[in-house]
């Protein structure tokens, strides 16, 4: 199975402020079309995960411009340009490279 | 907008089957692929494996000799079914409808269902 691994596993963050989580995974997720096989989610608190990015930098439908994923083959990282209160919750990386799909253990990003 | 609701008992006795069902409302269950996922404190978000509207599945290899998918097309759901479970199996289990292109992310979740496993 491919591991994920994301950093922090912790974020507090001043509102307005941006942040970075990582996320790094043990096998490439760069297929020969180009494209990296890396979704993002948030879980709200007491809410099921929602879809935020989708092919390490697409932004679902309706996901505020403030969001953005970037990386390439091992390595991703998605971006809050500037954090707002309701961002608060747990992020994960997933890849979608191959079966089984696998989750990054989760960043619980805190309002400071 | 697609909803998707999970049901079934929220208690099982170890060595028992644990049975879950989706419906899918606001949509059409076919031509998408669609998941289950639990998730644990201690292991978090695990995928179960997924089942397409043409009855093709697909496993996690950790439960594949325990679990089964499969889905109904005139009722609009679809349901799963996991063996000879233990206390590992505690869980809170969502269903989820795959996107139908790129990666096939997870677009749609049901707000979760708690399965204890205790006797």
């Amino acid at each position: 199975d491919i591991v994920m691994t994301q950093s922090p596993l912790s974020l507090p963050v001043t509102p307005g402020e941006p942040a970075s989580i990582s996320c790094r995974s043990s096998q490439s997720l760069l297929r020969s079309n180009g494209n990296n096989y890396l979704d993002w989610y948030l879980q709200k608190p007491g809410r099921s995960p929602q879809l935020l990015i989708h092919l390490g930098s697409n932004r679902a439908s309706g996901v505020p411009d403030r969001f953005s994923g970037s990386g390439s083959g091992t390595d991703f990282t998605l971006k809050i340009s500037r954090v707002e209160a309701e961002d608060v919750g747990v992020y994960y990386c997933m890849q979608a490279q191959q079966s089984p799909r696998t989750f990054g253990q989760g960043t619980k990003l805190e309002i400071k | 907008q697609v909803q998707l609701q999970e049901s079934g008992p929220g208690l099982v006795k170890p060595s028992e089957t644990l049975s879950l069902t989706c419906t899918v409302s606001g949509g059409s269950i076919r031509g998408y692929f669609w998941s289950w996922i639990r998730q644990t404190p201690g292991k978090g978000l695990e995928w179960i494996g997924f089942v397409h509207s043409t009855g093709n599945t697909d496993y996690n290899p950790s439960l594949r000799s325990r679990v089964s998918l499969s889905l109904d097309t005139s009722n609009n759901h679809f349901s799963l079914r996991l063996i000879s479970v233990t206390a590992a199996d505690t869980a809170v289990y969502f269903c989820a409808r795959h996107y139908n292109s790129g990666s096939f992310p997870l677009d749609y979740w049901g707000q979760g269902t708690l399965v204890t496993v205790s006797s």
